[in-house]
């Protein structure tokens, strides 16, 4: 069965600390995303990559970076965390060659992060 | 404008109701279309793609009018377990980027 994990459910981060957040895929995707879920704002995207060490601003990047040093995981990360980063986040992965117009993404379980 | 639009609802209909759910979408170059459920405090999953001549699932038919530009969604006889937000998905002009809809919410009351 097709996976994406992230590794944590629920987090708590006091202001200005660095925030790591870390998704894994077991598809082989070529594509990985990470989005954050807000009520009446829906998804949007913060940044995605399309291979490994390859990485792209989405929609919305300020206050975050990426990395993607394997295949299999993409890193999300809150250099200096505010309280307006407290939010949903979800990762997502697709495949490059084509299925994703069929199956669109494969989303992780989220994390819930809260900043105070 | 929004790249996609939902009528956010809530929609609270009876079990065993016929609902349906639209969305209009402005980027006329959009190829993928997808209806996604999410339920609550959960990550959205993929409940069928939209194709141009139209799809079945069981009770679930989605609908797609590119001259129009919006996708639909209709349930028939409504279960208490269809309850939930559907999310509209139509992908980015390039690459395999998609654009999500806020979403509509449905309860199924007994």
């Amino acid at each position: 069965d097709v996976k994406v994990t992230q590794s944590s459910r629920y987090l708590v981060k006091r202001t200005g600390e660095k925030v790591f957040l870390e998704c894994v895929q077991d598809m082989d995707h070529e594509n990985m995303f990470w989005y954050r879920q807000d009520p009446g704002l829906g998804l949007r995207l913060i940044y995605f990559s399309y291979d490994v060490k390859m990485k792209e601003k989405g929609d919305i990047p300020e206050g975050y970076s990426v990395s993607r040093e394997k295949k299999e995981r993409f890193s999300l990360i809150l250099e200096s965390a505010s309280t307006n980063q407290t939010s949903m986040y979800l990762c997502a992965s697709s495949s490059a060659w084509g299925t994703a117009s069929n199956y669109g993404y494969t989303f992780g379980s989220g994390t819930r992060l809260t900043v105070v | 404008r929004k790249e996609v639009e939902q009528d956010p609802g809530p929609f609270n209909v009876p079990e065993g109701a016929t609902v349906a759910f639209n969305c209009t979408y402005s980027n006329s170059a959009s190829q993928s279309f997808f209806w996604y459920r999410q339920d609550c405090r959960k990550e959205p999953k993929l409940l069928m793609s939209v194709y141009s001549s139209g799809n079945e699932d069981g009770r679930f038919t989605a609908q797609l009018n590119r001259a129009s530009q919006y996708i639909s969604l209709l349930i028939r006889d409504s279960k208490l377990s269809d309850s939930a937000t559907y999310l509209c998905v139509v992908n980015k002009r390039t690459g395999n980027q998609f654009y999500f809809g806020t979403g509509t919410s449905l309860t199924v009351i007994p």
